[in-house]
């Protein structure tokens, strides 16, 4: 069976440090793998989707970005965070590509940037 | 710009009682519309609807879609304590990619 992995559950980080939130999916290839924020009190933003390795679209300008190395693992990274940038970060996969497909999500990190 | 909207955006029932929540939604390209369930942390799959007037059924909890008037209701009959969540509707858009409303706060009192 599928398993998504995600970690760190929890970040505090200053204004201005850099960040990096990994997710790894495991018993599937070609997965796609997506980034969304959830901030208090909202639903969840998506932020970037990736298609294949290398392949990362961005849904929302931001101080974030995203990157996929391997076929199964993804990455949101920031060179300098904002205040802004605190919230609940999700990662998720799906099977692509066919449309209809069920969408499943890591545990989820929280990040407070202070 | 796509939409999705949910109401109420909070309720609190007790144990026993029924709710529907409900969700509209305006996105461009349709293909499915899911329902979830989020407790402390990763939303829970519960429900994928494609088609207008079939309803899904899983226990105490049912949904249905009209694609005709852009919405979908989820019903959970004999509420329980553990039925206390955020249940967030989406639109899958072509490409996988989902949009979220934000979410309805159900808290059921025992």
């Amino acid at each position: 069976s599928q398993t998504i992995h995600q970690w760190p559950a929890t970040l505090v980080q200053p204004v201005g440090s850099p960040l990096s939130l990994e997710c790894t999916v495991e018993g599937t290839s070609n997965p796609n793998l997506y980034w969304y924020r959830q901030a208090a009190g909202r639903g969840l933003q998506l932020l970037f989707y990736s298609v294949g390795i290398g392949q990362i679209s961005s849904e929302v300008p931001q101080n974030l970005s995203a990157s996929r190395p391997q076929d199964r693992q993804f990455i949101l990274s920031s060179k300098k965070l904002l205040l802004s940038d605190s919230g609940f970060y999700l990662c998720a996969w799906s099977v692509s590509p066919r449309a209809g497909n069920t969408i499943y999500f890591g545990e989820g990190s929280w990040l407070t940037v202070v | 710009e796509d939409k999705v909207v949910q109401s109420p955006l909070s309720l609190v029932v007790h144990e026993g009682d029924t709710v529907t929540l409900n969700c509209s939604y305006e996105v461009t390209n349709f293909r499915s519309l899911l329902w979830y369930k989020q407790e402390k942390k990763a939303p829970t799959f519960l429900f994928m609807l494609t088609s207008s007037g079939i309803e899904k059924k899983s226990g105490r909890l049912s949904s249905i879609l009209d694609k005709k008037e852009l919405f979908s209701i989820l019903n959970i009959t004999a509420t329980q304590t553990g039925d206390s969540a955020v249940y967030l509707c989406a639109v899958e858009k072509g490409g996988n990619k989902l949009v979220f409303g934000a979410g309805t706060i159900l808290r059921v009192k025992s």
